[in-house]
């Protein structure tokens, strides 16, 4: 079946600008994560779903970025006021059923670039 | 001190050899303990599950967690060069909480 998919898969901006990157998890997951990745290091936990609510949004840097999963199947991570900082890979993650024990599976990631 | 620690190489060794990986961690509220493998401009793929200490074995790839330690281990063994890759180990307790380490940097040349 199909993947988690995540578009655009490279997204280049001006500083200051406003982005918004999609995720489409796996069909049934009611589980669904945003992580960043810098180059050379592992993925940072940003924030998780459970439906339609994030039930932990704790690695959310700052104001400038919130997300959104509104009918608890794609979700959308929106950057505002872009800093050259928020460069990195931005990947989504989703399973079955959330929780330490369960599998998460990821997409491909989008590659933000700040100018 | 970061929770999870990884050495991020890299590591570069000839076809055929034995890799060994391994990763330290803080939290001893850790209990699920998964590697991943991240090719470049991947996103990564899950290799390995263990759940508390023990082994476990699952062809070429084995995991080994000691959780009175701390630490816990991939090794892979007849390394082809399709495994040249970025391996992350991460682990979570409960909650969704799961923390990468940085990733070690694998070749194997043929």
């Amino acid at each position: 079946g199909a993947g988690v998919s995540q578009t655009p898969s490279n997204k280049v901006t001006e500083k200051g600008k406003y982005v918004e990157l999609r995720c489409d998890p796996i069909s049934g997951h009611t589980a669904l994560y945003w992580y960043r990745q810098s180059l050379g290091q592992g993925p940072e936990f940003l924030i998780y779903f459970q439906g339609t609510g994030a039930a932990d949004d704790s690695g959310l840097p700052n104001d400038r970025f919130f997300a959104v999963r509104p009918e608890g199947s794609v979700s959308t991570l929106k950057i505002q006021r872009t800093e050259r900082g928020d460069s990195a890979v931005y990947l989504c993650a989703s399973s079955l059923i959330g929780g330490g024990a369960d599998t998460q599976y990821f997409g491909p990631g989008t590659r933000l670039t700040v100018l | 001190q970061k929770e999870v620690e990884q050495d991020p190489g890299p590591l570069s060794v000839p076809e055929g050899a034995i890799v060994s990986l391994n990763c330290t961690y803080s939290n001893s509220a850790f209990q699920y303990f998964m590697w991943y493998r991240q090719y470049s401009r991947k996103g990564p793929e899950l290799l390995m599950y263990t759940y508390s200490s023990g082994n476990k074995e699952d062809g070429r790839f084995t995991a080994q967690v000691d959780k009175s330690s701390k630490y816990i281990s991939l090794f892979i063994r007849d390394s082809q060069p399709s495994d040249s890759a970025t391996y992350l180990c991460a682990m979570s307790g409960n909650n969704n909480d799961m923390r990468f380490g940085a990733g070690t940097r694998l070749t194997v040349k043929p």
